[in-house]
């Protein structure tokens, strides 16, 4: 298994820029969500879903957007990019949707965004 | 949600045991204490997770206070690749999967 991948490593935007930051897992987990890591902060909810075709709002959900049209993938989208949006971005997923609070999250490498 | 304190920075030697100790003294009694470590420049790890009793498993022993107002992560025996963050998580059985993440405590393993 890969676990949980995501794409790209790297990227910098201009202000106003739009940009999808791509997550995916092969472990056919039902919960996925992303958050963002600011420097020398610990992380923060942005989105979440507990299913294919459901999603949810964190703790700093605005200037993103999310969809689940499938159980393996959960993008990121900027809609307008932002500097305050300068940030490591994090996926992770785990196996159930259901609530349950035993479940072990795995998490993706990041996304290292810049916007100027 | 229930608040954790941990101290910012700890220092170990290698191959000596590491206690990182965690304050939870408004825990309720729906709240697992959960355990992860995020490695420079990696996405954080699950480490451990306990409701009352000690835990062991092969990363690390969790010793949860009896009245649960603290617990202790054990690293029996440090190596340089210990050195981390460590993020001391409560989650509420009935709030379901999102982690809530504070400061944690930087880890500094020295040779």
């Amino acid at each position: 298994n890969a676990g949980v991948t995501q794409t790209p490593k790297f990227q910098v935007l201009k202000t106003g820029q739009s940009m999808t930051l791509q997550c995916a897992q092969d472990m056919n987990h039902e919960y996925m969500s992303w958050y963002r890591q600011d420097p020398g902060m610990g992380l923060r909810l942005i989105h979440y879903s507990v299913g294919a075709g459901i999603t949810d709002q964190g703790e700093v959900p605005n200037g993103y957007n999310v969809s689940r049209s499938t159980t393996e993938d959960f993008p990121l989208r900027l809609l307008s990019a932002a500097p305050s949006q300068t940030s490591v971005y994090f996926c992770a997923s785990s196996y159930s949707g259901n609530r349950l609070a035993t479940d072990t999250q795995y998490f993706g490498p990041g996304t290292r965004l810049t916007v100027l | 949600d229930a608040k954790t304190t941990q101290p910012n920075s700890m220092e170990s030697n290698e191959e000596e045991p590491v206690h990182l100790p965690c304050n939870h003294s408004t825990i309720s009694g729906t709240d697992y204490i959960h355990w992860y470590r995020q490695l420079p420049s990696q996405g954080p790890e699950y480490v451990i997770h306990g409701l009352t009793s000690n835990v062991n498993n092969r990363m690390a022993s969790l010793a949860i206070a009896e009245d649960r107002k603290s617990s202790t992560l054990i690293l029996h025996r440090a190596t340089l690749r210990d050195a981390a963050v460590y993020y001391c998580i409560l989650r509420d059985v009935n709030a379901g999967n999102m982690l809530t993440f504070g400061g944690g405590t930087r880890l500094m393993v020295k040779p």
